[in-house]
């Protein structure tokens, strides 16, 4: 079966970095991405890593390891508005995408 | 440019009562999709579309029926509503499921948060 996994819940301090792990195992793989979802709300893009390696976006940076089924996303000078849940998603060989769960993140001041 | 719609944002059924969702995208999308999110799961796809009078089964299609007679608008039907199908819904567009530069993202309502009793 195909299966995204992500931990439930996260927290971290204002002004310090946090980096939220993705492992999946899809049946094929043509690309990963990264969404923020704030209570109630839609979920937003963030990122999208299709080769192995880091992309950068301002104070986000995602990183894909397809070899070990492996991403992580990295948020730096965390900000308050950063408390979210953040959804890990794999586009699998039908190009169907496979979400995780989901990690919700506690930022404290 | 407002993006993607839905109507209703928020509806009370009793179970047997039917219902219609409706979603209304600006973006000239061909793809479209009806998703559901339930606590502690990932969004499961219902059906999806890849463009006008097109339709397609997702992972979890029981109990519901979908439409897309004009390329903006996708509806997402419940027949005859179960209290399993208590959740909130999203609709999403994409300009393509992938290719080129294009990244195939989505881009989702806000949702239709459905209560059955």
């Amino acid at each position: 079966g195909q299966n995204i996994d992500q931990p439930t819940e996260m927290t971290a301090t204002e002004g310090a970095i946090v980096q939220i792990n993705c492992t999946y195992q899809t049946s094929g793989f043509n690309g990963l991405f990264w969404y923020q979802q704030h209570a109630g709300e839609a979920p937003t893009f963030l990122s999208y890593n299709v080769l192995d390696g880091l992309e950068e976006k301002g104070r986000f940076s995602s990183f894909l390891s397809r070899s070990k089924g492996y991403s992580y996303l990295l948020l730096k000078e965390l900000q308050m508005k950063d408390s979210a849940s953040y959804l890990c998603a794999v586009r699998d060989s039908n190009y169907q995408l496979i979400w995780g769960a989901g990690t919700k993140l506690i930022i404290k001041p | 440019n407002a993006g993607v719609t839905q109507t209703p944002k928020f509806r009370v059924l009793k179970t047997g009562q039917s219902m219609t969702l409706l979603c209304a995208q600006d973006m000239n999308h061909e793809y479209m999709y009806w998703y559901r999110q339930d606590p502690g799961m990932g969004l499961r796809l219902i059906h999806y579309s890849v463009g006008e009078g097109t339709t397609a089964k997702g992972e979890v299609p029981d109990g519901y029926n979908v439409s897309r007679l004009k390329k903006q608008n996708f509806l997402l039907g419940l027949e005859s509503a179960a209290p399993s199908q208590t959740s909130v819904y999203f609709c999403a567009s994409s300009y393509s499921s992938s290719g080129g530069a294009n990244t195939g993202e989505l881009f989702f309502g806000e949702g239709s948060r459905l209560t059955v009793l």
